[in-house]
């Protein structure tokens, strides 16, 4: 079954900035996705079809893709950034796939 | 408001069956494909399964194929998740998803389904 790859935990002193990426060999065809959660919460869409993003999302978070990876960006990290990021994508057989997710400390 | 509220959570044995809901409001739910994710207890999200617009077409993750069945009424804007033969490895947060071309948003607020004897 298709996997998307994240690393566990990435962590960055506040005003620094932050990449985590999420690696897939379908990648490069399909779009992904990406959302944040805090605890006791539900995901919230941070970054969509690769690079765009939502509005009401800080301009801080970018994303962008580089064959079959693609990086999550936080730039000028705040303590509220703190949370899980998880990537979502699909494979060519359809279903949709979501990465193990990546926990964000900021020092 | 785009909302979603899903309810239908609780305690269950192993084998048994629960039927979760979705209710959703603010937008016009007969033209979205919809989802149910579920999140173990201090797991990752894991996308469960979808429906089309009109229900024409459902897909599942391996793991429930054949145990759950998705389902909507467009009628009463509502999403459906029938589980049955639940085992432990059930147990997680189930929250309901609106698909769009943005991705998966808004999110409900998740409901708590506790496969155990």
């Amino acid at each position: 079954s298709y996997e998307l790859t994240q690393p566990p935990s990435v962590s960055v002193s506040p005003g620094q900035t932050a990449r985590i990426t999420c690696s897939g060999d379908a990648l490069p065809k399909q779009y992904a996705y990406w959302y944040q959660q805090k605890p006791g919460q539900a995901p919230v869409l941070v970054i969509y079809k690769d690079s765009e993003r939502p509005s009401g999302i800080p301009e801080r978070f970018s994303g962008s893709s580089s064959g079959t990876t693609v990086t999550l960006t936080i730039s000028g990290v705040q303590a509220e950034d703190e949370a899980d990021y998880y990537c979502q994508s699909a494979d060519s057989s359809g279903p949709w796939v979501f990465g193990g997710g990546t926990k964000l400390t900021v020092l | 408001e785009v909302q979603l509220v899903e309810s239908g959570g609780g305690l269950v044995q192993p084998g048994g069956s629960l039927r979760l809901s979705c209710a959703a409001s603010g937008f016009t739910f007969s033209s979205y494909w919809m989802s149910w994710v579920r999140q173990a207890p201090g797991k990752g999200l894991e996308w469960v399964a979808n429906i089309k617009q009109d229900g024409s077409e459902k897909y599942y993750v391996d793991s429930v194929k054949g145990r759950f069945t998705i389902s909507r009424d467009n009628a009463k804007n509502s999403l459906y998740l029938q589980m049955n033969s639940l085992r432990a490895e059930d147990t997680a947060v189930y929250y309901c998803a609106r698909e769009g071309s943005l991705g998966f948003d808004p999110w409900g607020q998740g409901t708590l389904v506790t496969v155990s004897s």
